[in-house]
């Protein structure tokens, strides 16, 4: 079955690095996703990776994949105020029909 | 903007009402999918349309049901409302199954049952 699961909650400093992190279970044909939501907001799609990929960039993010362990992270560089909100990981799958299995989130705090 | 959009913003009725939230998809995307996000659930696949067929199924109640018209719009319509239906609902669009991957989110439509 499908099941994404990422930790809850991060904080960091304005200027660090932010890593979320996410663990999937499920490997046919899989799709991996990150969105972001703000407060009140719908899910903006920040980037996805296929699961034949071990890496992604697209400016200051970049995304990693160890597909031996099922397990995918999220790196910010240079994390500003303006990043902090809900960062979800998603996996979609040809048997699943590509709609998308949601982690339950993590949040994403950034301290000035 | 992601180019989905959904209407109402936001839905207040009262329990054992009919609702019928709406979304249009982005420009040329033929497949509509819809979420429903609520804090003790959190985000789970409802439904999924393509070119006005039904293609997948998630945990979608019987109460609920949905349909994607010839102009791509798709309608979610929600009977016999309960307090525990009150969530925010989402619709994604995306090209379709095998041409793109990626799923667009309109701004949702937040659901308050009382």
């Amino acid at each position: 079955g499908e099941d994404v699961e990422q930790s809850l909650f991060l904080s960091v400093r304005e200027g660090d690095s932010s890593v979320i992190n996410c663990t999937y279970t499920d490997s046919s044909s899989t799709y991996l996703y990150w969105y972001k939501q703000e407060p009140g907001a719908g899910l903006q799609l920040l980037t996805y990776i296929f699961s034949n990929m071990d890496m992604k960039q697209d400016q200051r993010l970049t995304v990693l994949l160890n597909k031996k362990d099922k397990h995918l992270s999220l790196r910010i560089a240079d994390t500003q105020t303006g990043d902090s909100a809900i960062y979800f990981c998603a996996e979609s799958t040809e048997t699943g029909r590509r709609a998308l299995t949601f982690g339950s989130g993590t949040r994403l705090q950034v301290q000035p | 903007d992601s180019g989905v959009t959904q209407t109402p913003k936001h839905l207040i009725t009262a329990t054992g009402q009919r609702v019928t939230l709406r979304c249009s998809p982005r420009s040329g995307d033929l497949s509509v999918y819809w979420y429903q996000q609520s804090l003790d659930q959190g985000l789970q696949f409802l439904i999924q349309y393509y070119n006005g067929e039904e293609r997948a199924k998630g945990n979608i109640l019987e109460r609920f049901s949905a349909q994607q018209f010839p102009d791509l719009h798709s309608e979610l319509n929600l009977s016999s409302l309960e307090l525990g239906d009150s969530a925010l609902y989402f619709c994604a669009s995306s090209v379709g199954p095998g041409q793109s991957y990626e799923q667009y989110f309109g701004p949702g439509t937040r659901l308050t049952v009382t």
